[in-house]
């Protein structure tokens, strides 16, 4: 299975600020890396798509970008309902989907 | 508007089986695949595997072959998941997702099934 790894685990952040999560997977994915957000209690959604494609109704402050290897999901301007959980996960290999192992973005 | 509802939470023996719904409505199923993925408490996603409904195929994750069952009732425009064999280390919460496109996004998500096994 390819695996990704994500990083930070967790951040701490003030509303406004730049955040930035990788994602780097085991062996070249080319494109194929969407981003989730999780909320606690509540179902991911999807924020982006094939690297860098945002989702319909996602703000624009959020953006991803890479390809191969590393990729990064980057909010530009935090606000208060950002805070939560964001997972990526590969979708090159088409018998096993995996999901990053999370990044929690919390309020500092 | 594709919307997935999932049946309601379940307890269960360890070594019993449970099966978990998935109700699309706003789509038939047939037109894309649903998948599933589960999250233990406090734990990350897992991806568990899908099927695609118009080619009647399921594939599964590696760690799950042979204990999950993936199914389509395209009548009642409903998806299953049956999984055998319980442990307590399969509580957790089980979302079924439309699976989109060529580069395989999930969304929606259905809300999500607690299944917990407790003897």
């Amino acid at each position: 299975d390819i695996q990704m790894t994500q990083s930070p685990s967790s951040l701490s952040a003030s509303v406004g600020d730049r955040v930035t999560i990788t994602c780097r997977a085991s062996q070249s994915i080319s494109r194929n890396l969407n981003w989730y957000q999780q909320k606690p209690g509540k179902a991911p959604k999807l924020l982006i798509y094939a690297a860098s494609t945002l989702h319909s109704g996602v703000p624009s402050r959020f953006s991803g970008s890479g390809s191969g290897t590393d990729f990064t999901l980057t909010i530009s301007s935090l606000q208060p309902e950002d805070f939560a959980t964001y997972y990526c996960q590969q979708t090159y290999s088409t018998l096993s989907l995996t999901f990053g192992g999370g990044t929690k973005v919390e309020i500092k | 508007q594709v919307q997935l509802v999932q049946s309601g939470a379940e307890v269960k023996k360890p070594g019993s089986s449970v099966k978990v719904s998935c109700k699309a409505s706003g789509s038939s199923l047939r037109n894309y695949a649903i998948t599933w993925v589960r999250q233990a408490p406090g734990q990350g996603l897992e991806w568990m595997g899908g099927i695609s409904p118009l080619f009647g195929t399921a594939n599964y994750a590696q760690k799950f072959q042979g204990r999950v069952s993936i199914t389509a009732d395209e009548s009642t425009n409903t998806a299953y998941m049956d999984l055998n064999s319980l442990r307590s280390e399969d509580t957790a919460v089980y979302f079924c997702a439309r699976e989109v496109g060529p580069w395989r996004w999930f969304d929606p998500w259905g809300q999500g099934t607690l299944v917990t096994v407790s003897s």
